[in-house]
């Protein structure tokens, strides 16, 4: 089954504890990227790859670290996390052409104290 | 100024009825995609319909329509013989060209539909 898996679903961890959020797809897509999600804003982009080793800033990549060493994985670190950090998180992948549709993971709520 | 503009907050519709969700978008780039995504109570989020900037056609997708008025700069999703289950936050965006000659999406604040039995 086509589909993007994120890991965890739900997490609640304090202020400074260095986390991550895995995300992987297995259906062969260059392009990857998270998002973020807060109520009345819509889900913003945090980061972007375009392929392997290749990422780039999406609109609010502060306190965000990802990395691309895989076509299938692309993880997001959170290395102190605050609490302007609590929020629904979305994974998605898309095929290169970038008027494809994207995929979404099912999300990650992440709480922090 | 935001790209994607959703100016309705919330919708009601009686099931059965049609209901027409609003989105207008900015861009000066030629070649860009619209989409409508749907996100239930569960919080996940569902494709469901695609137009591209250079279809001529409106697109369709069984009772899902994207009413694009290209000079309007506008496409609105119009869901005909609305269902209890259509019940759920929709999201209008955009995968246009940035100035550095990457394709970002950016999507709108979303619209709640509620549909009443």
């Amino acid at each position: 089954e086509a589909q993007v898996t994120q890991n965890p679903r739900y997490l609640i961890t304090v202020t400074g504890k260095k986390l991550t959020v895995t995300c992987s797809q297995n259906m062969n897509h260059e392009y990857m990227s998270w998002y973020r999600q807060d109520p009345g804003l819509g889900l913003r982009q945090i980061y972007y790859s375009m392929n392997v080793e290749v990422t780039d800033k999406g609109d609010v990549p502060e306190g965000y670290k990802v990395s691309r060493k895989e076509k299938r994985n692309f993880p997001l670190i959170l290395e102190s996390p605050s609490p302007n950090q609590t929020s629904l998180y979305f994974c998605a992948s898309s095929p290169a052409v970038p008027t494809l549709t994207q995929y979404f993971g099912p999300g990650t709520r992440l709480t922090v104290l | 100024a935001q790209k994607i503009t959703q100016t309705q907050p919330g919708m009601f519709v009686q099931e059965k009825e049609a209901v027409t969700l609003d989105c207008t978008y900015d861009t000066s780039d030629q070649s860009y995609g619209l989409f409508w995504y749907k996100q239930p109570s569960s919080g996940e989020m569902i494709f469901l319909i695609y137009q591209g900037s250079y279809d001529e056609q409106n697109a369709t997708e069984g009772r899902y329509s994207l009413n694009f008025q290209k000079a309007r700069k506008s496409a609105n999703l119009v869901i005909s013989a609305s269902q209890l289950g259509d019940s759920a936050m929709y999201f209008c965006a955009m995968r246009d060209r940035t100035s550095g000659g990457s394709y970002i999406p950016t999507f709108g604040r979303g619209t709640s539909l509620i549909v009443h039995p």
